[in-house]
């Protein structure tokens, strides 16, 4: 059962234009999220997180966007840049003191020259 | 500051063989964690230490055994590998002094088991 789902295996965007990536759970419990990004051969990194408290977290060019009556939230890159091609994977701590997160499967952003 | 590494960086192994894969951190973090990276799968959590001394089972710790040798290391051992536990393991240290605190992962380790 994954608690954690990104439905889009991958995503192709042109630079400049606006990249979307989508992430649904399941329990309601969770009260924190994270996104990673990867490249290949290397280990994922911290991009930006939210708690549940909040509906928006922004940094920069990245925004992540929660809504938790539906259970999803997305981040959104504006402007998309070439750099920006890696694995995108979304994660959420299990429990209170944070040891166990569940990673989705990731999302493969592909951006266009 | 190498912030986590890991060693070996690619390795082959015969089913039936025994490695133990290699993690340390220099960045004081009191917890430590063993993940495998598999196709459509995500990360998937083998072993963590909480903190120096302790050891906990994550969602996929069959085949596994870990050893949190000091502060700064977390050792991941295979007794006897299997085709299954063919992956990219990835190491990951953090300092869970506020819950949602981000984890800093090694490059990984690329294991195939034939």
């Amino acid at each position: 059962d994954q608690q954690v789902k990104q439905n889009s295996p991958s995503l192709s965007v042109q630079e400049g234009r606006i990249s979307i990536l989508n992430c649904d759970y399941t329990n309601s419990m969770f009260d924190y999220f994270l996104w990673y990004k990867k490249y290949p051969a290397e280990g994922p990194t911290f991009l930006i997180s939210i708690s549940s408290i909040k509906d928006k977290n922004e940094d920069g060019r990245f925004t992540v966007f929660l809504n938790k009556s539906a259970k999803h939230l997305s981040l959104h890159i504006v402007p998309s840049q070439p750099g920006d091609s890696a694995v995108y994977f979304c994660a959420a701590p299990i429990d209170t003191g944070g040891f166990k997160t569940i990673f989705g499967a990731g999302t493969r952003l592909f951006v266009k020259a | 500051n190498a912030g986590v590494t890991q060693t070996p960086k690619f390795q082959v192994l015969k089913t039936g063989q025994s490695m133990t894969l290699q993690c340390a951190q220099d960045m004081n973090h009191n917890s430590m964690y063993w993940y495998r990276q598999d196709p459509g799968m995500g990360l998937r959590l083998i072993y963590y230490s909480a903190s120096e001394g302790t050891t906990d089972k994550g969602e996929v710790p069959n085949g596994y055994n870990v050893s949190r040798l000091n502060k700064r290391e977390f050792s991941l051992r295979l007794e006897s590998a299997a085709p299954s536990q063919t992956s990219v393991y990835f190491c990951a240290s953090s300092d869970y002094s506020v819950v949602g605190e981000t984890q800093y992962f090694g490059p990984g380790t690329r294991l195939l088991v034939l």
